[in-house]
This record gives C-alpha cells, structure tokens and sequence, in this order.
C-alpha cells in the first residue's frame, strides 16, 4: 500500500457538532501531518507527529484536537468550529521526520454551517 | 523563519512550448525543494524534488534547478500538454526540520 488515505471525503457539521477526520497510511512512515487548506493557497500547516508524538503545533485553536493512536492512524477531532474552518484538511506522511518527502492524502472537505 | 516567494501566480502557456515557475527562499540553511502539482479538487502530488547537493534534477519532460547563492529554484516543463494545467506549490525545509514551506502557487493553464 503506497497511498495515504483520508475519510470521510466531505463532511458537513454545525457549529455546535462533535466530528472526526481520519487518516491512515501503512508505508511505515514515522511521521504524520495535519493541513488545512483554503480555496486558491498553498497548504497550511496544523500539527506534525513524529513517532506518536506531537512535535509541532503551529498555534492552531482548540477545537482542532489532534490524535496519534498508532503509527498508522491519525485522527483530527472537531469540535464547536466555525464557518471559516470550511476548508480542504490534508494529511500528509513522510518516512523519516524532517528529511524524506512528505506524501499527502486525498483530503476532506468540510463545510461548517 | 523561512520565507518562499513564488512567481508567476498565473501561467499560460500554448500547448508545445515551455514553461517556467520561479521561487526565492530566504533560509541559506534549507537544503529540500519540492515541487508539487495539485490538479482541481485533488491532492497535493509530488512531481520532481531537488536536494542542496546537486543544481539540476531532470525527469523526462519535467526539470528543477537551483541557485543556492542567490538561494532561488525553478520548474521547467517542455512540450507542456493540456494535462500539465493546475496549480503549482513550490518548497523549502532546512534538514530535520519538520515543517515545509510553501510557495503561494502558479496556476498554469496549457492552451490546446
């Protein structure tokens, strides 16, 4: 398996809604990333973990909970958000942290009422 | 922190000729450059990189090169085909630094 995958593929939330973003690759890479991104710019980053564990937060709100559970999985937990978080949310992996090309999934699309 | 700048934010170009997407990093410590091309809707996919070490990294029609002392790199495409147009996001990381920074984007479109 050569692909990182992403679900769901759209999601629809309200405001006051609980949501999950999931991401899974099994490349064996040791580092997973959360992206968000906007119509027209370039990928934004949110959150890196490296072997399980969180490495960088770029001062992202707390309504965006990240997750690691295992060196394959990654999840983004969603909570109370607002319309402009509407947005694509990318995972990405790389093999080795900080020095191997990073891999991007195919995203979700999340529209935030 | 690193800095990248990306020009043009629009491309056309006729089906055959060529094209050329220029980038300046401001970090003389980062030594990765990726390239990836996201078509309409889809991922973010990786065409060509290019490491400090060497100044030119070719693959069939696609080709980067790089500037380190005037710390700029650029995409060529020949023979450009319609499945060339999409944006284009350019980047810069220092070694065993985590975070890429990208580039604003060229949205390139081919004229058949």
């Amino acid at each position: 398996d050569t692909e990182v995958t992403q679900t769901p593929k759209h999601l629809v939330m309200g405001m006051t809604n609980k949501k999950s973003l999931k991401c899974e690759q099994h490349m064996g890479h040791r580092a997973m990333y959360w992206y968000k991104q906007k119509a027209k710019k370039p990928p934004e980053l949110m959150f890196v973990y490296s072997y399980e564990k969180l490495s960088i937060n770029e001062s992202v709100p707390s309504r965006f909970s990240p997750e690691c559970p295992n060196s394959s999985l990654l999840n983004l937990h969603l909570h109370a958000l607002q319309p402009e978080d509407s947005a694509l949310y990318l995972c990405a992996s790389s093999q080795v942290p900080g020095t191997d090309t990073q891999y991007f999934g195919p995203g979700t699309r999340l529209t935030v009422l | 922190g690193e800095n990248v700048e990306q020009h043009p934010s629009t491309l056309s170009v006729q089906e055959g000729d060529s094209a050329v997407i220029k980038c300046t990093y401001s970090d003389s410590a980062s030594n990765y450059f990726p390239w990836y091309k996201q078509e309409l809707g889809k991922r973010p996919q990786l065409i060509i990189d290019i490491r400090s070490n060497v100044g030119e990294k070719k693959d069939q029609r696609i080709a980067v090169t790089l500037n380190k002392t005037a710390k700029h790199f650029s995409l060529h495409i020949t023979e450009t085909q319609p499945e060339d147009s999409a944006v284009y996001f350019c980047a810069a990381r220092n070694f065993g630094n985590e975070k890429l920074t990208f580039g604003t984007g060229t949205r390139l479109t081919i004229i058949p």
